[in-house]
This record gives C-alpha cells, sequence and structure tokens, in this order.
C-alpha cells in the first residue's frame, strides 16, 4: 500500500501570510502514459466532512480561491496557501488515487498564528 | 449536483453488526462512471478507506484489506442507495463514518455528512 506522509502536523501562520504543507508518497504517483500526477488536497473543517480543493496534484476545484495552489510531482508535493484569510483554518489532507487502497497522509492543522 | 445523505444508529454493541445506508441523489448507483465509497475517521486511524462498489456492466466490490472478513458494501437499485455493514464489532470500530463518490480516476466528492458511530455496551 502506498503510504503518505505530510508535514508539518501542525502549522501557526499569520493572517495574510503564506502558509506551505508538503506531502510525500511512499512510491511514486505519477502516471507515465498521461503524465498525470494521482494526487488531491482536501481540506476539512470540524463536523464537517473533508472537501477536495485541489485534483491532479495543482488543478483547483471549480469555486476555490485562487489563493490555493498545488505543486510537485513523483513522489513529492506541496500545497501552498498564498495570503492566509481566517476562513482557512482547517486540517488539510493530501490523498492518492494512483492505486487502490487509496491513502491519505494523516493532516496537517491549519491555525492563525 | 449530486448529494449524499447518511443514515444509521450511532450507537452499536460489541459483536453486533454495523449498518448505514447512503442515500444519493443526483446520480445513480448504477452509473458506469462512478464508484460508490465508504471510509471512517478516528484520531487512532486517521482518514481510513474501506471499500466500494460500482457498475461496470456487472457489479463489481473492493475492500481494504484491515477489514475485508467482516465487511459488505451493498448497492440497491429501487432505493438508488448502497450500505456499510461491518460484522462483530469492537470499541476499535469507532470512529465517524462517511459515504463518498468518486468518478473516474478517483478523488473524492462530493461526501456524505457523516455519522458518528460508538461501539459500546
Amino acid at each position: 500500500d502506498i503510504v503518505m506522509t505530510q508535514s508539518p502536523d501542525s502549522l501557526a501562520v499569520s493572517l495574510g501570510e503564506r502558509a506551505t504543507i508538503n506531502c510525500k508518497s511512499s512510491q511514486s504517483v505519477l502516471y507515465s502514459s498521461n503524465k498525470k500526477n494521482y494526487l488531491a488536497w482536501y481540506q476539512q473543517k470540524p463536523g464537517q466532512p473533508p472537501k477536495v480543493i485541489i485534483y491532479w496534484a495543482s488543478t483547483r476545484e471549480s469555486g476555490v480561491p485562487d489563493r490555493f495552489s498545488g505543486s510537485g510531482s513523483g513522489t513529492d508535493f506541496t500545497l501552498t496557501i498564498s495570503s492566509l484569510q481566517a476562513e482557512d483554518v482547517a486540517v488539510y489532507y493530501c490523498q492518492q488515487y494512483y492505486d487502490t487502497p487509496s491513502s491519505f497522509g494523516q493532516g496537517t492543522k491549519l491555525e492563525i498564528k | 449536483q449530486v448529494q449524499l445523505q447518511q443514515s444509521g444508529p450511532g450507537l452499536v454493541k460489541p459483536s453486533q453488526t454495523l449498518f448505514l445506508t447512503c442515500d444519493i441523489s443526483g446520480d445513480s448507483v448504477s452509473s458506469n462512471r462512478a464508484a460508490w465509497n465508504w471510509f471512517r475517521q478516528s484520531p487512532s486511524r486517521g482518514l481510513e478507506w474501506l471499500g466500494r462498489t460500482h457498475f461496470r456492466s456487472k457489479w463489481f466490490h473492493e475492500y481494504a484489506q484491515s477489514v475485508k472478513s467482516r465487511i459488505i458494501i451493498n448497492p440497491d437499485t429501487s432505493k438508488n442507495q448502497f450500505s456499510l455493514q461491518l460484522r462483530s464489532v469492537t470499541p476499535e470500530d469507532t470512529a465517524v463514518y462517511y459515504c463518498a463518490l468518486s468518478n473516474g480516476p478517483g478523488w473524492f466528492d462530493p461526501w456524505g455528512q457523516g455519522t458518528l458511530v460508538t461501539v459500546s455496551s
């Protein structure tokens, strides 16, 4: 099974500052035939289910603010929030869908400093 | 726009069977593009995929190894829903359970609202 590891486990950032979350997979999630990374990012707020914000490692879901961006390829990925807003406080998860079973990172808790 | 609505009890006794249903609106459980999934989330296990069912000319079922001997995910075409049965539960099965749709490659959207299931006598 593919193991997803996120860093850091928690992060405190000032409003308006940049937040960066990392995700590493135990094997590549880049599919060679279509050059796509099978990697998604989710945002989960208390009492709510996860919500997908990025898929294919860098494609923003419709309606997601452009301050959210995803990058990386192969085994190393990054979620960046360019200017943190109060409503971005949440737990963020990466997920690989390259292989079954799909697997998630342990989550990164993002707070306001 | 697809919406998923979960139902089922929030308390199950040890050794009994956990049973949850997920009602689908805006799509069909028999869709040839969709897969219907169950997850659970707990502090000790994080977000864990439990299994899925999907229809591609016939029904397919896939389950996580951790629960494979105890789980059944069934579609109900007459009610346009799918269900989760988890047998012989223990307190370690206490978690928030979610249903979710995956289209094609496999990110999950949307999700049901979640059901906290506590295993306790």
